[in-house]
């Protein structure tokens, strides 16, 4: 079956500028997650929604950081006045329900010159 | 991930088995062992998991020791393609923050 899919999968972007990524996750699947791993570093979480629960945002690094997940399925991260720091790779990944098995999307590289 | 120890690199003869192996002497009781994947410029791909028992899927065998303090995870026909990081992790069954360490660079050599 299709798996979680990202799109774009590549975005440059100028400092300043806002971006939106998007995620569509396996279908079925009620639980969403966004990460973001930089060069040759290690996951690092940012948010996770579970069915029409409050998501849990603690990962967001700061307030330009969003996203929101509409009707339980697609979700959009979108990140405002990006900075160079912002460039990453930004993960999404789901699961069936709750905190179980994770398979993840092939990702979105953000590049911000 | 502070709670694996993994081997930084392993390099493996194709078509041979590849065994990658993974310390997590502190798990606790209800934490599962799970192994992941990434491709370079790819995301993580989740191979297999296991509590107790040894596990085997179309991709891998997961081999827990009884104590469970180590694990050992085999690709049985090592591929040009099973080139990747291997990340071993350890989660409890309400963690949904995975975090990834440096895990085990393998490189598969004709």
């Amino acid at each position: 079956g299709a798996g979680v899919s990202q799109s774009p999968s590549n975005k440059v972007t100028e400092k300043g500028k806002d971006v939106e990524l998007r995620c569509d996750p396996i279908s079925g699947h009620t639980a969403l997650y966004w990460y973001r791993q930089s060069l040759g570093q290690g996951l690092e979480f940012l948010i996770y929604f579970q069915g029409n629960s409050a998501p849990d945002k603690s990962g967001l690094p700061s307030d330009r950081f969003s996203a929101e997940r509409t009707g339980g399925s697609v979700s959009t991260l979108t990140i405002q006045r990006t900075q160079q720091e912002d460039s990453a790779v930004y993960l999404c990944a789901s699961s069936s329900r709750g905190p179980d098995t994770q398979y993840f999307g092939p990702g979105t590289r953000l590049t911000v010159l | 991930d502070a709670k694996t120890t993994q081997p930084p690199s392993m390099d493996c003869a194709e078509g041979r088995a590849a065994n990658l192996p993974c310390n997590h002497s502190t798990i606790s009781g209800n934490e599962y062992v799970y192994w992941y994947r990434q491709i370079h410029s790819q995301g993580p791909q989740y191979i297999i998991h296991g509590l107790k028992n040894n596990e085997t899927n179309e991709m891998a065998s997961l081999i827990i020791t009884e104590d469970r303090k180590s694990s050992t995870l085999i690709l049985p026909h090592a591929t040009l393609r099973d080139t990747a990081v291997y990340y071993c992790i350890v989660r409890g069954p309400n963690d949904y923050k995975l975090s990834f360490g440096a895990g085990t660079t393998v490189t598969v050599r004709a």
